[in-house]
């Protein structure tokens, strides 16, 4: 099974502008979650769908925004950047339906910087 | 709240010598999952371990295992017969009952021939 996918994998943006990021799950797999991951806050969860609606939701201001398409495939966006976005951003994938202990299987990362 | 410490920013340990981590939580659920994950400097974040908190056996992987002592509310990793391959930061992460993680600050591992 090919894992999960993240594009595109380095970006670069100026403060103000928006930005969405893509992630494709693991064929079968309907959780899909974001985290961001900076050197000051380590690693944060963002939050997280399943068919096609926000389940979970973590501490963000209303600039990060997701979505989930029906074919799994999740949309991460966040608008008026500022210089504390720059991150990496994780997409990670669960087989869990109901919530629950599944693994999360991590894709490689959008690298943002924010100039 | 859950919370997750790992108190070893970064070690050092020889090639084929093994090596453990340091993972301790706190949570007021009954059921929660710890993992372990391993990031090497590309980014990705790599599953290496599960261990479910009503499981009795202690999770092993291949070279990886994980000392669970529920009590004590520790979960280590132990990684037996290093390689150099095996150095990047190592992550410990609890799961709440919807899934959600929360990770620990990570370990820096070196592996040294």
């Amino acid at each position: 099974k090919a894992g999960v996918t993240q594009t595109p994998r380095y970006l670069i943006k100026t403060r103000g502008q928006q930005v969405t990021l893509s992630c494709s799950p693991i064929s079968g797999h309907r959780s899909v979650s974001w985290y961001q991951q900076t050197p000051g806050q380590g690693l944060q969860f963002l939050f997280e769908y399943f068919s096609e609606t926000q389940r979970n939701k973590g501490n963000f201001p209303g600039r990060f925004s997701g979505r989930q398409f029906s074919n799994s495939r999740s949309e991460m966006n966040v608008s008026t950047l500022e210089l504390g976005d720059s991150a990496l951003y994780l997409c990670a994938s669960s087989g869990a339906e109901a919530g629950g202990a599944e693994t999360q299987y991590f894709g490689p990362g959008t690298r943002l910087l924010v100039l | 709240a859950q919370k997750i410490t790992q108190t070893q920013p970064g070690m050092f340990v020889q090639e084929k010598e093994a090596v453990t981590l340091d993972c301790t939580y706190d949570t007021s659920d009954q059921s929660y999952g710890l993992f372990w994950y391993k990031q090497p400097s590309s980014g990705e974040m790599i599953f290496l371990i599960y261990q479910g908190s009503y499981d009795e056996q202690n999770a092993t992987e291949g070279r990886y295992s994980l000392n669970f002592q529920k009590a004590r509310k520790s979960a280590n990793l132990v990684i037996s017969a290093s390689q150099l391959g095996d150095s990047a930061m190592y992550f410990c992460a609890m799961s709440d009952s919807w899934g959600k993680l929360q990770f620990g600050a990570g370990t820096q591992v070196v592996v040294t021939p």
